[in-house]
């Protein structure tokens, strides 16, 4: 399974915006990048998805590198609710996509 | 819409009890999962369904069972419970499992095996 690689832990302050980073050098060419994020005490909440371009929803922007090697995740103005473990994932179609979860980042906002 | 609801919530037990829990959607979907999360992990596959009466083994299967008798329920089975099964279980369904697909999730049962 192609694996990623996060920064354990970041923190940021209220109304600035983040920048999350993920690590996938052994992405393959039809591997999805997925983000995902869990709050406290809570179930894992889709955040975004792509594949080779850029992409915005409400919640936030996924920057992928042209050689689809890296991503980041941008919340363009956190708030308190934003402070989660956010977890990059890559797709693995084995009868189902399934979702290799790792350790993800903890990210932290400050008042 | 509910959406993903477990039950219960909380469940404390001996070892070698067993125990059911129950997940169910009420978003039509075809693909349900479980998940079973350790402190400080993240997620790891136990056991997955792509339709009603279909189940298939995940990362972690060992010590558990699972049916899907009907689409909207998934039911994952401890029938032995072991100390190391204690651990936070999550459901999460998705529409199709094709890619790409958003899985949604439960908000989880905190299980203690004493």
């Amino acid at each position: 399974d192609a694996k990623t690689t996060q920064p354990n832990s970041m923190e940021s302050n209220e109304e600035e915006p983040v920048h999350l980073p993920c690590n996938h050098s052994t992405i393959s060419g039809t591997d999805y990048i997925h983000w995902y994020r869990q709050l406290p005490s809570q179930g894992p909440e889709y955040v975004i998805h792509g594949l080779t371009s850029n992409v915005n929803n409400r919640m936030a922007s996924l920057a992928i590198a042209e050689d689809r090697k890296s991503s980041t995740l941008i919340l363009h103005r956190a708030t308190l609710r934003d402070a989660a473990v956010y977890y990059c994932i890559l797709s693995v179609i084995q009868g189902a996509q399934k979702l290799v979860f790792g350790q993800g980042t903890r990210l932290t906002i400050n008042p | 819409n509910a959406g993903v609801t477990q039950t219960p919530k909380f469940r404390v037990l001996k070892t070698g009890q067993s125990m059911t829990l129950l997940c169910a959607q009420d978003m039509n979907h075809e693909y349900m999962y479980w998940y079973r999360q350790d402190p400080g992990m993240g997620l790891r596959l136990i056991h997955y369904s792509v339709g009603e009466g279909t189940t298939a083994k995940g990362e972690v299967p060992d010590g558990y069972n699972v049916s899907r008798l009907k689409k909207q329920n998934f039911l994952l089975g401890l029938e032995s419970a072991a100390p190391s099964q204690t651990s936070v279980y999550f459901c999460a369904s998705s529409y199709s499992g094709g890619v790409p697909d958003t899985q949604y999730f439960g908000p989880g049962t905190r299980l203690t095996v004493l």
